[in-house]
């Protein structure tokens, strides 16, 4: 069974420091892994996506993950928050097979000026 | 750019009323899917098909339908509508290769 773990409900930052958003994620095989980011009333838009390619993975609006498959995790970092940036944050496993996407419970990102 | 639609984008609505959902998507993708969301809170997986005339119930127990007659369209029904029903519904598909899954913006239903 595939499973997804998002360490903090909340995380706020000062504009201008670093964003780090936490994801450990559980799979029997290989995993896709996924970020997603929410904005008020609206759906989920993908930031970025890991398919066993590079672990390194650069997505938009200047956000990057490194999946680690030693830790289990897909960690999402930005160096430099915006207040644009404050939303609700997604990941999100698949594994290579026909199943759908299993979410994590959410991070809602605040951005302080 | 992602060609998923969902209508109404807001919906309030009495209880015991029959209410559809509508998803449309443009992109011919086989797979289609709800998720239901508190505000807030978690996506919770109701209902998924994978082609015309599939449709499988998810993780999460839920006392809507749908029902895929056709590639492009997946509509969710709620037979007798009630306030344990409010909450944000959406509707995704995902890509040939079933990677990535897009969404729609969503439907904001509210039971009173």
């Amino acid at each position: 069974a595939q499973s997804v773990t998002q360490l903090g409900s909340h995380v706020s930052v000062s504009e201008g420091a670093l964003v780090l958003l936490r994801c450990n994620y559980s799979s029997s095989v290989p995993p896709y892994l996924f970020w997603y980011v929410q904005y008020p009333n609206q759906g989920l838009q993908l930031l970025l996506k890991y398919t066993s390619a590079a672990t390194l993975v650069k997505g938009i609006n200047g956000f990057e993950a490194e999946f680690k498959k030693s830790e289990t995790s897909f960690h999402l970092t930005k160096p430099s928050a915006h207040m644009s940036d404050a939303a609700e944050y997604f990941c999100a496993v698949r594994n290579s097979g026909n199943t759908p996407l299993v979410f994590g419970k959410g991070t809602r990102l605040s951005v302080i000026a | 750019e992602a060609d998923i639609y969902q209508t109404p984008r807001y919906l309030v609505i009495g209880t015991g009323k029959k209410i559809t959902l509508e998803c449309s998507q443009t992109m011919g993708h086989d797979k289609m899917y709800w998720y239901q969301q508190d505000p807030g809170m978690e996506l919770h997986l109701i209902h998924y098909s994978y082609g015309v005339n599939s449709t499988e119930k998810g993780d999460l127990s839920s006392e809507s339908t749908v029902s895929r007659i056709r590639t492009e369209h997946f509509p969710l029904t709620l037979e007798s509508a009630r306030p344990s029903h409010t909450s944000q519904y959406l509707c995704a598909s995902s890509d040939p290769r079933n990677t990535e899954a897009f969404f729609g913006q969503g439907t904001r239903l509210t039971v009173v």
